[in-house]
């Protein structure tokens, strides 16, 4: 298994830009969450999503939206790039069903924003 | 909501002396611990769980962890240090119990001197 993917690792955007950064599971996980890593501020929950269909906003979602369409993937849109949006941007799954509270973590996207 | 506590940013240990990082928790139902682990531009790996089974909680690589509910406190431990343990730790507990997000502390940075 591949566990937890990302893509890109790294990415410059201009201010204004909009992109949308991947994450892919391939452990059957229900719940998906999307963290940004800020120094000194420990990992902070953007969205989230407990099933295909179903999301809802963490603690600091303003600026990104999210969907999902199927249970593998689980990407997140940045609308309008500002620059308080540089950080490291973490994708994560779980299977509390399974017994699994635990998450298991992507490499990460770095991302800068000019 | 649930959250934890890191005291002390940074620890400084010498190779083979024992390690403890702090962390306290609050919670006002029993709550799932985890202590992860990030190497230097990588992403976070779990070293290990509570999740309300056996109170002394062994990781992988040496670590290990006691849940003690008096004190409301999760501290990690190993006894003695390796240069490879140099890395960030951060201790996390699970919203609500629910599974579909971490709450992390600030994280405590890891130097391990000859």
């Amino acid at each position: 298994n591949a566990g937890v993917t990302q893509t890109p690792k790294f990415q410059v955007l201009k201010t204004g830009q909009s992109m949308t950064l991947q994450c892919a599971q391939d452990m059957n996980h229900e719940y998906m969450s999307w963290y940004r890593q800020d120094p000194g501020m420990g990992l902070r929950l953007i969205h989230y999503s407990v099933g295909a269909g179903i999301t809802d906003q963490g603690e600091v979602p303003n600026g990104y939206n999210v969907s999902r369409s199927t249970t593998e993937d689980f990407p997140l849109r940045l609308l309008s790039a500002a620059p308080s949006q540089t950080s490291v941007y973490f994708c994560a799954s779980s299977s509390p069903g399974r017994g699994h509270y635990e998450q298991y973590f992507g490499p990460g996207t770095r991302l800068t924003v000019t | 909501a649930q959250s934890v506590t890191q005291l002390g940013s940074h620890v400084s240990v010498s190779e083979g002396a024992l390690v403890l990082l702090r962390c306290n928790y609050s919670s006002s139902v029993p709550p799932y611990l985890f202590w992860y682990v990030q190497y230097p531009n990588q992403g976070l790996q779990l070293l290990l769980k509570y999740t309300s089974a056996a109170t002394l909680v062994k990781g992988i690589n040496g670590f290990e962890a006691e849940f003690k509910k008096s004190e409301t406190s999760f501290h990690l431990t190993k006894p003695s240090a390796h240069m490879r343990d140099a890395a960030e730790y951060f201790c996390a507990v699970s919203e609500t119990n629910s599974g579909y997000a971490l709450n992390f502390g600030k994280g405590t940075s890891l130097l391990v001197t000859p």
